[in-house]
């Protein structure tokens, strides 16, 4: 079955850049999304078949993929982006497949 | 805005049933496929099925293949999940989610979820 590896937590200074990783055998070749989950609250899509960002995600947001990993980036990161981040891909075999989620904690 | 409303969460004995309902409103639930997700306490998104915008294609994670039934009735605007033989490892909360099935699948509007506790 398909599996996707994020690290466990990643840590940033406020107005730095983040960047959150997800590994998956090719997963270049597939198309990655990114949720964001704060504690008690839905997960809000924040990117979507690589770099598109929905509706009312701020610019910050962006998302590339290419090899094996996709890669989440937030610049200018604020506290308010402190939550547990998922990537998310479709497999025809597996279908749905989540990261296990990275904490990112903005100190 | 697209609003998900999930129910019929509770507290249910090892080898019990439950069914859970998804209302949806403020768009064309007939359009689009519909997705059950799941989340344990303190650990990550599950994906636990999925359905087609007529409910023709269904699809289960291999953990509640054989147990869980997704369903829709697209004249109630409402999803469903019979869950049977529950087990404690399923305890959990659920979300139901739109799914934009493109190129690939995602989901663009989650509700609030519900949530089952499996415990004798």
């Amino acid at each position: 079955s398909y599996e996707l590896t994020q690290p466990p937590s990643v840590s940033v200074s406020p107005g730095q850049t983040a960047r959150i990783t997800c590994s998956g055998d090719k997963l270049g070749d597939k198309y990655a999304c990114w949720y964001y989950q704060k504690p008690g609250q839905s997960p809000i899509l924040v990117i979507y078949e690589d770099t598109k960002r929905p509706s009312g995600i701020p610019e910050r947001f962006s998302g590339s993929n290419s090899g094996n990993t996709a890669t989440l980036t937030i610049s200018g990161t604020q506290a308010m982006d402190e939550a547990d981040y998922y990537c998310q891909a479709w497999d025809s075999s597996t279908h749905v497949v989540f990261g296990g989620g990275t904490k990112l904690t903005v100190l | 805005q697209v609003q998900l409303v999930e129910s019929g969460g509770g507290l249910v004995k090892p080898g019990g049933s439950l069914r859970l309902s998804c209302a949806a409103s403020r768009f064309t639930f007939s359009d689009y496929y519909m997705t059950w997700i799941r989340q344990a306490p303190g650990k990550g998104l599950e994906w636990v099925s999925y359905i087609s915008s007529r409910g023709g294609s269904l699809y289960y994670a291999d953990s509640v293949k054989g147990r869980f039934t997704i369903s829709r009735d697209n004249t109630k605007n409402s999803l469903y999940l019979q869950m049977n033989s529950l087990r404690a490892e399923d305890t959990a909360v659920y979300y139901c989610a739109r799914g934009q099935y493109i190129s690939t699948y995602f989901f663009d509007f989650w509700g609030r979820g519900t949530l089952v506790t499996v415990s004798s």
